[in-house]
């Protein structure tokens, strides 16, 4: 299994607060991706990023910030947590080529 | 852009039965495909994948995928499923043209019953 660790595993928090996700990798791998999986919407890609300190957004991006200052970490970021943020949560890495992505375990967060 | 449907939000096979997991896409020409599997409470795993040469292409787990390029389809199959293929299942696309992105389709929940 590729290196990924996500944590939490579990948080609810409420409504208006700030949650930050972690996503550490030890594949060295140059993309990074966030994830949110929702009943009936399968995977949306919410940011990535191509290298340290290069990042960009995905179809589902509001609300959401991403950080990448080193290689092994990205930090998804929700500056003031809403209820329809509640989801799972899902990291993934890639090397250059073909699109192939590896997933970590996944969070889970409910906002209440 | 590109899109993916899966058009089974649910299907339901008998343990031993065989299966086939639909999957069409919309793309201007013929993208990465990738079928991953995810188990309840899991993140996703890779089943199989493909890139070009022959498309009837093997995975882990005894599935294996077909690419029909005239249908836009990249359906999954297996000849005989076990009671641990209980799980959903997601067909993604990639885009050749270097970006690294995934779209995903909205799933397949398999259930398999004795």
């Amino acid at each position: 299994d590729a290196g990924i660790t996500q944590s939490p595993r579990h948080k609810v928090t409420e409504t208006g607060t700030p949650v930050t996700l972690r996503c550490h990798q030890t594949e060295n791998h140059r993309y990074m991706y966030w994830y949110r999986q929702d009943p009936g919407h399968g995977l949306r890609l919410i940011h990535y990023s191509y290298g340290v300190k290069d990042t960009d957004k995905g179809e589902v991006s509001d609300g959401y910030s991403v950080s990448r200052s080193k290689t092994e970490d990205f930090l998804l970021t929700l500056e003031s947590a809403t209820s329809s943020q509640t989801s799972v949560y899902f990291c993934a890495i890639s090397n250059q080529g073909r699109n192939i992505q590896y997933f970590g375990a996944g969070t889970r967060l409910s906002v209440l | 852009a590109q899109s993916v449907t899966q058009p089974d939000i649910h299907i339901t096979v008998s343990e031993g039965a065989s299966l086939e997991l639909r999957c069409n896409y919309s793309y201007g020409a013929t993208p990465y495909l990738f079928w991953y599997v995810q188990s309840p409470g899991q993140g996703l795993q890779l089943l199989l994948k493909y890139f070009s040469g022959d498309t009837l292409v093997q995975g882990i787990k005894g599935f294996e995928a077909e690419f029909k390029r005239s249908q836009s389809s990249f359906n999954l199959r297996k000849p005989s499923v076990h009671w641990s293929d209980a799980a959903e299942y997601f067909c993604a696309v990639g885009d050749r043209g270097g970006n690294e992105k995934l779209t995903f389709g909205t799933g397949t929940r398999l259930t398999i019953i004795p």
